[in-house]
């Protein structure tokens, strides 16, 4: 059964350096988002991609984020000088049509600890 | 406002009881999704269930939903210990889930 991957599954960064997270989404997917998780919280929304742009953002969703999808396949998350609130666990999701239509189906997730 | 909250917080069962879980939610919606996460893993896609429709079922998973009062429940038949998770329903927003807080359920052997 097709599924979301990430990589890595754990990630371990000084504050201030940049990180980039990655995923390979399902392959017939359109729609593809990411979201975090601060340990014992909610998963909040931070982007939706679709047509190769942001079609949405979240305010964490700050200059120090950035998405792309560099490949027919990858798509990225990146920080560019992590602080140590952005210690979480960053998941992916993708889905065919979009939120009002179809599942979402989410990756396992990268957890990002920030010292 | 806070968008899909779960209750109870936190259900502790025996082996074999049902465990019902509820989400309410504020403003109107397209579809409902229940997922469950265990400890420290990924998101698990249950179950959708439409704005069109009231009840769903998948194996041991039943889902309702009544839009007049803006409440899911979902029911889990027949628990077993590798039921113990966290379990979060979802809402659409726009293209966005929105997520809330989970119950966490500890089914014991």
């Amino acid at each position: 059964e097709p599924e979301v991957t990430q990589t890595p599954s754990h990630q371990v960064t000084q504050m201030g350096q940049e990180v980039i997270l990655r995923c390979v989404p399902i392959s017939n997917h359109l729609y593809f988002y990411w979201y975090r998780q601060i340990l014992g919280q909610k998963v909040e929304f931070l982007v939706s991609f679709y047509n190769n742009e942001i079609s949405e953002k979240s305010e964490i969703f700050d200059d120090q984020f950035s998405v792309e999808r560099p490949d027919g396949s990858n798509f990225t998350l990146k920080i560019r000088s992590t602080k140590l609130e952005d210690s979480a666990m960053y998941f992916c999701a993708s889905t065919l049509q979009g939120s009002s239509y179809n599942e979402q189906f989410f990756g396992p997730g990268t957890r990002l600890t920030v010292l | 406002s806070q968008q899909g909250e779960e209750d109870p917080q936190a259900l502790s069962i025996q082996e074999g009881e049902n465990a019902t879980m509820n989400c309410s939610y504020k403003t109107s919606i397209n579809n409902l999704q229940w997922y469950r996460q265990n400890s420290g893993r990924g998101l698990v896609h249950l179950i959708l269930i439409r704005s069109n429709e009231r009840e769903k079922h998948s194996g041991r998973l039943r889902v309702t939903l009544d839009t007049s009062k803006k409440s899911s429940s979902l029911l889990i038949t027949a628990s077993r210990a590798a039921d113990t998770a966290s379990y979060f329903c979802a809402t659409d927003k726009g293209n966005k889930l929105v997520f809330g807080a989970g119950t966490i359920l500890r089914v014991k052997s």
